[in-house]
């Protein structure tokens, strides 16, 4: 009964460095959600996915922004030319089919840019 | 204009109080509401779901107003374990699930 994994826990970047943050939904889990939440305040949606296809992009801040989740399963968002203002905790959540109204969350990836 | 909007924090309550959190949204479209808790330092988890007649669960109360577009609610005999962060979700056409600010809440002994 595995939920929502996400990797690296913690990630420590200089700026300018690039990194991937890794989502494992929970299996047979069809819509994927990813969010950047900052201290104190709420999540702020970046993208979402159903199976392979992502269906909105709306809230990636910059092109330095990318998700995929090539085979409808596991997920990545890569953040190219860190910046310091990307410092957040990234939260992944997955919903079952039928079932979009309620969001799995992952423990998070915080992301520290020095 | 934030797409949706809480009130602001934080609310600091006595045990047994009764508290309320309001929630307004801005895209007359949306097709459904929640209303998640965050403990802190964790990630967030649904609290319960908010159906256009009003809906109950324990001493919890979730209230919808399409027509004003506003979400509320109400803690009944606030215990120190209703400590946390609430949140309003709302889902846009299109499917994506949009969280508010939050509003932290404090019950206190």
């Amino acid at each position: 009964g595995a939920g929502v994994s996400q990797s690296p826990r913690y990630k420590v970047a200089k700026r300018g460095q690039d990194v991937a943050l890794r989502c494992d939904p929970i299996s047979g889990h069809v819509s994927l959600f990813w969010y950047q939440q900052a201290l104190g305040q709420g999540p702020e949606f970046l993208t979402y996915f159903q199976n392979e296809a992502q269906l909105d992009k709306s809230g990636l801040p910059s092109d330095r922004f990318f998700a995929e989740r090539p085979e409808g399963s596991v997920s990545t968002l890569k953040i190219q030319r860190t910046q310091q203002e990307d410092s957040a905790v990234y939260l992944c959540a997955s919903s079952p089919p039928g079932g979009v109204e309620k969001l799995f969350f992952g423990s998070g990836t915080q992301l520290s840019v020095l | 204009r934030k797409e949706v909007e809480q009130d602001p924090g934080p609310f600091n309550v006595p045990e047994g109080a009764t508290v309320a959190f309001n929630c307004t949204y801005s895209n007359s479209a949306s097709q459904s509401f929640f209303w998640y808790r965050q403990d802190c330092r964790k990630e967030p988890k649904l609290l319960m779901s908010v159906y256009s007649s009003g809906n109950e669960d324990g001493r919890f109360t979730a209230q919808l107003n399409r027509a004003s577009q506003y979400i509320s609610l109400l803690i009944r005999d606030s215990k120190l374990s209703d400590s946390a962060t609430y949140l309003c979700v709302v889902r846009f056409q299109g499917g994506k699930l949009i969280f508010g600010q939050g509003t932290e809440l404090s019950v206190k002994p």
